[in-house]
């Protein structure tokens, strides 16, 4: 598809478990971020990635979560031994380059966690 | 780190009226940016600011950079039962976009 691919669009998974959530990004985009929205809350960022290495983790809340991005395409965020607080929609976007020059994200529809 | 501050949290208006938010920030950033989200999608740039000064329009949609680098405002002129949803301001930052909480906008018919 032309715009940004996420999956799962939802996960329920009990507490403890680990989790796998995959980003599409627009083909030809080097630059791709993962973002956090809990419930009525803002976009909390987690990581960002130009290519396949990742220049900025600072968001990642522990080191339960983690990222990779392969092929300088599809990423993969995991979260292990999940807890109630990771519940979520974990938004991911990518940009043309990186978006300290334009901002111009786009996003996905978001994979939507939740941990019983 | 740095923090966006918006207001109002939410507002409830009729349809046809104007509707006006503002976004500010502790920190100077260097581009502002007015995303929408609405239910079940991802944020959507509407307005990118690159220029502090800069007034900016898209439609119905104005926004402006603040001179001091900190602030932004954006205008929704005319509001239409379309213009539910989220509205979100960003600042740039090095290489990523720092989100400000969101404007919850409902227009009433």
């Amino acid at each position: 598809g032309a715009g940004v691919s996420q999956s799962p669009s939802n996960k329920v998974t009990e507490k403890g478990k680990d989790v796998e959530l995959r980003c599409d990004p627009i083909s030809g985009h080097t630059a791709l971020y993962w973002y956090r929205q809990s419930l009525g809350q803002g976009l909390e960022f987690l990581i960002y990635f130009q290519g396949n290495s990742a220049p900025d983790k600072s968001g990642l809340p522990s080191d339960r979560f983690s990222a990779e991005r392969t092929g300088g395409s599809v990423s993969t965020l995991t979260i292990q031994r999940t807890q109630q607080e990771d519940s979520a929609v974990y938004l991911c976007a990518s940009s043309p380059r990186t978006s300290g020059y334009t901002g111009e994200l786009f996003f996905g529809e978001g994979s939507r966690l939740t941990v019983l | 780190g740095q923090q966006l501050n918006q207001s109002p949290q939410s507002m409830f208006i009729q349809e046809g009226e104007d509707v006006s938010m503002n976004c500010t920030s502790s920190s100077i950033f260097n581009t502002w940016l007015w995303y929408k989200q609405e239910p079940g999608e991802g944020p959507v740039l509407l307005i990118a600011l690159y220029k502090a000064g800069e007034l900016t329009s898209n439609g119905r949609l104005t926004a402006q950079f603040g001179i001091t680098r900190k602030d932004s405002f954006l205008n929704i002129s005319a509001s239409i039962p379309s213009d539910v949803g989220i509205y979100f301001c960003g600042g740039t930052s090095y290489d990523k976009v720092i989100f400000g909480p969101g404007t919850s906008l409902s227009v009433i018919p």
